[in-house]
């Protein structure tokens, strides 16, 4: 079945420092791909995405591209800040298939 | 405007006991997902409702837990005799159709002791 797999944390970063967690893919068909993110204490939050192959998703700063030859959708920032702390989820949806996460990283930033 | 609200944020229950867990969707959203959420894992789906039928109930790991939402709004999971095994954060999203965005509630906490 289609599945996700994301490098494992936790990430440890120096504020303005370059961030990059991997994420990989398998799926049947032409998957839409995500990246969500989940601060302390709240719920779950779309932070991108992108529907088809070279696609670049884009939100706060944070870039992804949709890369179909490696079935790839890495995320990374150029400069992280201690506001960025958080668990970041990758997922993707198939066809009528809900969304399928990966194990989530957990990236700590500090001053 | 509200977003996808969960109640309660935390359940207690005991081994044996049958538990509900409530979501309110955004209103006008005809999808509605159920997830669990394990420690350290990502959320893994459990039901997916398009208006009042279950679109797709494949991820409901045995026949202790069900799902309704009779009025293709208020959805409720309901889980029997309650095992250890099922203590996790059960997630509930909505969104406007399939493949769109998904708006996630902030969950509820469930612990069987």
């Amino acid at each position: 079945g289609d599945s996700v797999t994301q490098m494992e944390g936790p990430v440890t970063l120096s504020e303005e420092a370059f961030l990059t967690i991997n994420c990989t893919y398998t799926a049947t068909g032409y998957p839409s791909l995500f990246w969500y993110v989940q601060y302390p204490g709240e719920g779950l939050q779309l932070l991108l995405k992108a529907t088809k192959a070279d696609d670049k998703g884009s939100n706060k700063g944070f870039e992804a591209t949709y890369r179909k030859e490696t079935t790839s959708f890495h995320l990374e920032k150029g400069s992280v800040q201690v506001s960025d702390s958080a668990v970041y989820f990758c997922a993707l949806a198939s066809g009528n298939t809900p969304l399928v996460f990966g194990k989530g990283t957990r990236l700590s930033v500090i001053a | 405007g509200a977003g996808v609200s969960q109640t309660p944020s935390n359940k207690v229950t005991e081994k044996g006991k049958y538990v509900e867990l409530r979501c309110d969707p955004i209103s006008g959203h005809t999808a509605l997902y159920w997830y669990r959420q394990s420690l350290g894992q990502g959320p893994e789906f459990l039901i997916y409702f398009q208006g009042t039928g279950a679109a797709d109930d494949s991820g409901l790991p045995n026949d202790r837990f069900f799902a309704v939402r009779p009025e293709g709004s208020v959805s409720t999971l309901k889980i029997q005799r309650t095992e250890r095994g099922d203590s996790a954060v059960y997630l509930c999203a909505s969104s406007l159709a399939e493949r769109t965005e998904a708006f996630f509630g902030q969950g509820t906490r469930l612990t069987v002791v």
